[in-house]
């Protein structure tokens, strides 16, 4: 099992630019999430997913969408980046919501010039 | 006042030694998480309790909830024990992280 994996694992943008991440999961976990961590500032939700076809805001969600098409993968879609959104970005998948172990990939190392 | 307090931020200490990292929250909860960052990024989970202690080989984690508050010790450390060590709380609706704990341990 590959477990949680996201692509790409880095990526440079300029201001206004769009780019999309991926993340998939093979555990088939019904909870998917979306995490930027910043210097100095623990992990903060962007987006969640409780299922296929749903998504939900978290705590940050302004200037990103999500889609979870499919089960096992979760979307993360910046319209117009800004440098306000330079960040490493982790997606997660869980069992259960909350109370849970969350899985991890490996993080995706974005910056906006 | 953040939600999740981690203390300390930082802690270096010498191979061998115990170590204790605290966290305390402010919010209800249904479980907490202790998780660890390694140098190169990987975020693994070590610990979810929602009550009384749990150990795994050198890692004991406590939980008092009446105190909310939460210890994740390390007997006997090594140096690749040296990550940050992140306690996040979790809850039906949510999950909110502390910032972390960075250890480094010295041979």
């Amino acid at each position: 099992n590959a477990g949680v994996t996201q692509t790409p694992k880095f990526r440079v943008l300029k201001t206004g630019q769009s780019m999309t991440l991926l993340c998939a999961q093979d555990m088939n976990h019904e909870y998917m999430y979306w995490y930027r961590q910043d210097p100095g500032m623990g992990l903060r939700l962007i987006h969640y997913s409780v299922g296929e076809g749903t998504t939900a805001k978290g705590e940050v969600p302004d200037g990103y969408n999500v889609s979870r098409l499919k089960k096992q993968n979760f979307l993360l879609g910046l319209e117009s980046a800004a440098p306000s959104q330079t960040s490493v970005y982790f997606c997660a998948s869980s069992y259960l919501k909350g109370v849970g172990t969350q899985y991890f990939g490996p993080g995706t190392r974005l910056t906006v010039l | 006042k953040n939600e999740v307090e981690q203390s300390p931020q930082n802690l270096t200490a010498q191979e061998g030694e115990f170590i204790t990292i605290n966290c305390s929250y402010s919010v209800g909860i249904s479980a907490l998480h202790w998780l660890q960052q390694h140098p190169g990024g990987g975020i693994v989970s070590l610990f979810m309790l929602s009550s009384g202690k749990k150990k795994h080989g050198r890692l004991i984690a406590t939980i008092n909830i009446q105190e909310k508050h939460s210890s994740l010790h390390i007997t006997a450390s090594h140096p690749r024990d040296s990550a940050v060590y992140i306690c996040a709380v979790g809850s039906s609706n949510d999950m909110r992280f502390g910032a972390g704990t960075r250890l480094t341990v010295k041979p």
